[in-house]
């Protein structure tokens, strides 16, 4: 089947504990991408992937981190999290110039 | 700040009845998508109009897009309690930029 995988799913971690979500798509995609979702502001990009070893800031990188090291995997790094950090966080990815995103099942962080 | 902003931020209609959602945007596009989303899940691609295009339709999804007025609407005709979720519009300022509003959400009463 088709699909981004995220893991893990469900995550509370405490200030400045280095954490990772994985991210892996099974369709070839060369466009991957990371967005975080908070109550009331939609989706707001992190971080996003055009290819292997290329990758550009989005709209709200700030304390994150990201490496696209295989077409497959696009993991998101959090160095020291904050609890502003606490939020739902979605892995994308396309074909290029679809621009239609398939979507992974969502990563819901908590930071204490 | 959103490239698009969904308008009513929440809706609760009858089973059976139309649902319509609208989008307004602020810059120029290349397309315009509308996404469901069902409680906290990942969000599933409806249906994606381009700039050039005014009308569209999907099953029971119809998209209009007006780009003299930067808006596009989605109505959902006939909905079911299974169209209970959030819809989110998403423009496309370039490839691979997708810019997504807060989303509307529906609620189909039985």
């Amino acid at each position: 089947e088709a699909q981004v995988t995220q893991n893990p799913r469900y995550l509370i971690t405490v200030t400045g504990k280095k954490l990772t979500v994985t991210c892996s798509q099974n369709m070839n995609h060369e466009y991957m991408s990371w967005y975080r979702q908070d109550p009331g502001l939609g989706l707001r990009q992190i971080y996003y992937s055009m290819n292997v070893e290329v990758t550009d800031k989005g709209d709200v990188p700030e304390g994150y981190k990201v490496s696209r090291k295989e077409k497959r995997n696009f993991p998101l790094i959090l160095e020291s999290p904050s609890p502003n950090q606490t939020s739902l966080y979605f892995c994308a990815s396309s074909l290029p110039g679809a621009n239609v995103l398939t979507f992974g099942a969502g990563s819901r962080l908590t930071v204490l | 700040s959103q490239q698009g902003e969904e308008d009513p931020q929440a809706l609760s209609i009858q089973e059976g009845e139309n649902a319509t959602m609208n989008c307004s945007y602020k810059t120029s596009i290349n397309n315009l998508q509308w996404y469901r989303q069902n409680s906290g899940r990942g969000l599933v691609h409806l249906i994606l109009i381009r700039s050039n295009e005014r009308e569209k339709h999907s099953g029971r999804l119809r998209v209009t897009l007006d780009t003299s007025k930067k808006s596009s609407s989605l109505l959902i005709t006939a909905s079911r309690a299974a169209d209970t979720a959030s819809y989110f519009c998403a423009t496309a300022l370039f490839d691979y930029k997708l810019s997504f509003g807060a989303g509307t959400t529906v609620t189909v009463r039985a």
